[in-house]
């Protein structure tokens, strides 16, 4: 399995951007990268994947570089609710059409007002 | 669209004694993993099904632990006999074949004294 390095901590100001870095230099060629997010005593919650081209949805932008080595989450105009630990996971296939997400430690970040 | 259900949301219960968790999925998702998940890290998967048959129990410790999905729907976890270290917060994720978006339940919070 890919593994990911995050790293343990970032704070960012209220209505500012937050940008969240992950390395996954190990990644193969069909590999999706996901992002999911834990705020606490909740189960995680998924925010977006990709595979290659950079992504957008109502929750975060990801951004893959071209070698596909690292990405960054962007979370354009956080909140405090975006409080929680973001976790960069690299989907890998677990048998035939099945796969599986294996989690790190994810990054804490805290939305400061 | 309901979600992953879950019960108890909590239980304490005495090393040595037995315990079960119970999973409802969201309707038609055939993929259901259970994870733990150790205060301070983020989830382990723990078994994942497609329907009824068992995908990945590679990090099960199955001397104890068992898990089943009888009918390819509801699945329940046991713990038996419980150990101090099984303290933990157990969820329960569920998810179309092939999808990377697993939704996660609330989790069941256990605590072994």
């Amino acid at each position: 399995d890919a593994k990911t390095t995050q790293p343990p901590s970032m704070d960012c100001a209220e209505g500012r951007a937050a940008n969240l870095p992950c390395n996954h230099s190990t990644i193969s060629g069909n590999e999706y990268v996901y992002w999911y997010r834990q705020i606490h005593s909740q189960g995680p919650q998924y925010i977006i994947h990709g595979l290659k081209n950079n992504e957008t949805n109502e929750m975060a932008s990801l951004i893959i570089t071209e070698d596909r080595k690292s990405s960054t989450l962007i979370l354009p105009h956080a909140t405090l609710r975006d409080t929680a630990v973001y976790y960069c996971i690299v989907r890998s296939n677990s048998g035939g059409s099945n796969y599986k997400l294996t989690f790190g430690k994810g990054t804490l970040l805290t939305v400061n007002p | 669209e309901a979600g992953v259900a879950q019960s108890p949301r909590y239980k304490i219960i005495e090393k040595r004694q037995s315990v079960a968790f119970w999973c409802n999925p969201i309707s038609g998702h055939a993929t259901l993993y259970w994870y733990q998940q150790i205060l301070g890290q983020g989830p382990k998967l723990l078994i994942q099904f497609q329907n009824n048959g068992v995908v990945d129990d590679s990090q099960l410790p199955k001397d104890r632990f068992s898990a089943e999905r009888l009918k390819g729907v509801d699945s329940t976890l046991k713990i038996q006999p419980a150990k101090l270290e099984d303290s933990a917060v157990y969820l329960c994720a569920s998810s179309l074949v092939g999808q990377g978006e697993a939704f996660f339940g609330q989790g069941t919070r256990l605590t072994v004294v």
